[in-house]
Formats: C-alpha cells, sequence, structure tokens
C-alpha cells in the first residue's frame, strides 16, 4: 500500500536553532499539505501546495517558517529560528483529488528545548 | 469560520460496551465529513467520507452516520484494538482543507 513517507520521526532541538522536515507523497498525487498536531488538538493546516504552487499559506508563521516543493514532487517545511511553542507533531498528507481523504505520513514529533 | 466539534473528550468502554462518538458541525457549503482513527505517535488514519444527510457507512465494528448538523460514529462491540483517537474534520465545497475537531480518545478495556 502506497505511503507517504516523512523524516525524521523525531527531532529535538535547542531554542533559536533551524529545523528542517521533509516528505516524500504518494506518487502521483498533486496536492500536498503540511498541518501541526498540538497535542491533545486537532491537526491544523500550516500550508498547501498544488504541483509546486503554494494555494493557501495564510495560517504559516511566515515570519520563522517556510516551505517549498520545488519539482512538485517532495517537500521541506523549515523553522528558523524554533520557538518552544512549535513543539508539536508537524505532519504531512497527500490527496489524489478533492474528493478523496487525504493519506497522512507518521509524522515528525518536534520538542523545542 | 468552519466549526468541528467532538464529544465526549474521552471514552472508556469495557470490551463488547458498544457506543456513539458525536461530531457537531458548522460549515458553509459542505463538501464532505471524514472521519480518521489516530495512534498514538502516529499520523491518522482515513476511515469514511460522507457526502450527504442520512449516508451511511460502516467498516468492521465501525458505522458512520451524518445529519445536516452532525456525525456519530458507532462503535459496536469494541475490542482493546478499537482505542485509539477517532478525528472527525470537515471540508468546504469551495476549499481543498480539511478543519479538525479535537478528537475523541477511546479506551477499550479487556
Amino acid at each position: 500500500e502506497a505511503e507517504v513517507a516523512q523524516s525524521p520521526r523525531y527531532k529535538i532541538t535547542e531554542k533559536s536553532q533551524a529545523v528542517a522536515f521533509w516528505c516524500d507523497p504518494i506518487s502521483g498525487h498533486a496536492t500536498l499539505y503540511w498541518y501541526r498536531q498540538i497535542l491533545g488538538q486537532g491537526p491544523e493546516l500550516l500550508v498547501q501546495f498544488q504541483d509546486e504552487s503554494v494555494v493557501d499559506d495564510s495560517q504559516l508563521p511566515k515570519d520563522r517558517f517556510s516551505a517549498e516543493r520545488l519539482k512538485g514532487v517532495d517537500s521541506t517545511l523549515k523553522i528558523q529560528p524554533a520557538e518552544l511553542g512549535d513543539s508539536a507533531m508537524y505532519l504531512c498528507a497527500s490527496s489524489k483529488d478533492t474528493g478523496s481523504g487525504y493519506t497522512f505520513g507518521s509524522g515528525t514529533r518536534l520538542t523545542v528545548v | 469560520e468552519d466549526q468541528v466539534t467532538q464529544s465526549p473528550e474521552a471514552l472508556r468502554l469495557q470490551e463488547g460496551e458498544s457506543s456513539s462518538l458525536n461530531c457537531s458541525y458548522t460549515v458553509s457549503g459542505l463538501r464532505g465529513l471524514f472521519w480518521y482513527r489516530q495512534d498514538p505517535g502516529k499520523g491518522p488514519e482515513f476511515l469514511f467520507t460522507l457526502y450527504s444527510a442520512g449516508e451511511e457507512k460502516e467498516k468492521e465494528r465501525l458505522k458512520a452516520t451524518l445529519t445536516k448538523k452532525e456525525s456519530f460514529l458507532h462503535i459496536t462491540a469494541p475490542k482493546p484494538e478499537d482505542s485509539a483517537t477517532y478525528l472527525c474534520a470537515v471540508r468546504r465545497r469551495d476549499d481543498y482543507k480539511l478543519s479538525f475537531g479535537a478528537g475523541t480518545t477511546v479506551t477499550v478495556r479487556a
């Protein structure tokens, strides 16, 4: 069964350091999403790509977060500098079309100390 | 703004004790309502999509139903392996993104 690949699975970083997460969506899925899930809450959308273009980044804290999907396949989410409040699970998901449910990856658990 | 409220926050069940989870939503122009299962430390796993009031879908011991204001996830004769957090999400007709509720954490004791 096709999967969304994410790495690393876990990341511990110090406050003010830079951190990056990688996502490889299911082959053929044009739409890619980055969500953030704080413990005890539901996921919240950070950024959505259609191919290599950003469709929605209205909830992305652009002073410290950036996301790219240069060739319309895999994607990188970066935080610089990291803050204590950024500790969360960062989830990547992809979908084939608007009528389908997303397929999520296993996520990256970020702890900022 | 879309609102999704799930209740209860947590549910403890004895094995075989059937129950229901509630998802109340407010959205302009519902495209679909989604149910996901999430195990600790993992990403959400897709369960169902419901598109219109009156629709029902089943998978093993789970059955999801939809009205114009809420959705229910019924768990029939649950087993310990059904223990997880169940997330509800909605998608508007004019948007791709999902808006999630906070989830219901279900614990099934043997």
